[in-house]
């Protein structure tokens, strides 16, 4: 099985631009989770979406937002970049939510000028 | 409100011996423990997991235990292996609610295996 797919891999934006970052789970699994990870705060969750619905969001304002299509590939927006977003984002899968594990992928790493 | 910690920034081991990574956690509903490693700029890639009603788990080199009445976990890496150099992640998650497809991490230890 192809594991998790993340597009971009590396990005460059300037302050007050949007971004928009691609996630393709494997194949059969229906949740995606991504998270940011950055020197200062590690890994921290964004949000999780399941059949299309986000059912958890993380602490973050709301230019983060994301969505998910019916072949379960995964979408995250951030709207009017900040220096503060340049971080590496990742995005993970797994058959369902809750206890099971999450699979990763490669992530994409983008920096705010 | 840090609920999973790994105490350790980093450890250095001997190839051969074995190296013990530990991480604490203080949230009573987590479930369900993982450990990943990680190297610069990549995903994390997982290693092993293990559910709070076992308080062991093996696969070949790599064995997790849990320890609930402590709230500890330790991955053990039994022969360490200069490949075995990486970014070790310890993170948990609950069941249901506002849990939902979160993974709590810990803030990495840094293993470092010498020939």
């Amino acid at each position: 099985k192809a594991g998790v797919t993340q597009t971009p891999r590396y990005l460059i934006k300037t302050r007050g631009q949007q971004v928009t970052l691609s996630c393709s789970p494997i194949s059969g699994h229906r949740s995606v989770s991504w998270y940011q990870q950055t020197p200062g705060q590690g890994l921290q969750f964004l949000f999780e979406y399941f059949s299309e619905t986000q059912r958890n969001k993380g602490n973050f304002p709301g230019r983060f937002s994301g969505r998910q299509f019916s072949n379960s590939r995964s979408e995250m927006n951030v709207s009017t970049l900040e220096l503060g977003d340049s971080a590496l984002y990742l995005c993970a899968s797994s058959s369902d939510s809750g206890s099971d594990t999450q699979y990763f992928g490669p992530g994409t790493r983008l920096t705010v000028l | 409100d840090q609920q999973v910690k790994q105490n350790s920034p980093s450890l250095s081991v001997q190839e051969g011996r074995i190296s013990i990574l530990n991480c604490d956690y203080t949230n009573s509903m987590f479930d369900y423990f993982l450990w990943y490693k990680k190297y610069p700029a990549e995903g994390p890639t997982f290693l092993i997991s293990i559910s709070s009603i076992k308080d062991k788990n093996e696969d070949g080199r790599f064995t997790v235990f849990l320890n609930k009445s402590a709230k500890h976990l330790s991955l053990h890496i039994v022969p360490s292996q200069p490949g075995d150099s990486a970014v070790y992640f310890c993170a948990a998650s609950a069941k249901g609610g506002t849990s939902y497809g979160k993974l709590t991490f810990g803030q990495g230890t840094i293993l470092t295996v010498h020939p």
